[in-house]
């Protein structure tokens, strides 16, 4: 079955340090990968998306590119600012004979401290 | 204008009793999902629908039922509340049938189970 594994939290940085989380996912065929950010007390916001290998997806300074040779998808943040701090779900999307809902990392939180 | 809605955000009830919690979305799409995120923020598919179709029906509980009145709308119901119930429930949508595109979620119901 599909499967995604996140680096565990917390990630604990100062402000404009570089970030990067590790996502490595299992699954057969092509699926689309997402990472999706939850601010506290929120629901879920698309961060960013990639659908097909060596794609990369790219949002408010934030990076990840699809990997397919090491099966990752691993976002990355040049410098990050106390405002990112939040919980990030790397997620897959595969379209399973008509299935087609999210299957998601366990979260890794981003503390960012000025 | 929100765009995914749920009702209420905040549900503290006591073991045994039956509650409902609703969604709306007004962004015209065709399928829609619930997820459970446990208290250790893994989030996990329980149901969806599309076309007001049920597509996905995971291992849950019967005591958990789904009811999209029309596409718009995806309600779900509980029965015989037990406090392994106390999660966050959220709502989300999707256009289409292709894989790649975002799910929109909601902003989440704290259940809490007494």
């Amino acid at each position: 079955g599909n499967s995604v594994t996140q680096m565990e939290g917390p990630v604990t940085l100062s402000e404009e340090a570089f970030l990067t989380i590790n996502c490595t996912y299992t699954a057969t065929g092509y699926p689309s990968l997402f990472w999706y950010v939850q601010y506290p007390g929120e629901g879920l916001q698309l961060l960013l998306k990639a659908t097909k290998a060596d794609d990369k997806g790219s949002n408010k300074g934030f990076e990840a590119t699809y990997r397919k040779e090491t099966t990752s998808f691993h976002l990355e943040k040049g410098s990050v600012q106390v405002s990112d701090s939040a919980v990030y779900f790397c997620a897959l999307s595969r379209m399973d004979t008509g299935r087609r809902a999210l299957t998601f990392g366990s979260g890794t939180r981003l503390q960012v401290q000025p | 204008d929100t765009a995914v809605s749920q009702t209420p955000k905040y549900l503290v009830t006591q073991m045994g009793n039956d509650k409902s919690i609703k969604c709306e979305q007004n962004l015209g799409h065709d399928t829609m999902y619930w997820y459970k995120q446990d208290s250790k923020k893994f989030l996990k598919i329980m149901f969806s629908y599309n076309n007001k179709e049920l597509i996905i029906n995971e291992t849950v509980p019967n005591r958990f039922s789904p009811k999209s009145p029309d596409k718009a709308h995806l309600n779900l119901h509980i029965n015989s509340l037990e406090l392994g119930d106390s999660a966050v429930y959220f709502c989300a949508s999707s256009q289409g049938a292709m894989s790649n595109q975002p799910q929109h979620f909601g902003d989440g119901t704290r259940l809490s189970i007494l």
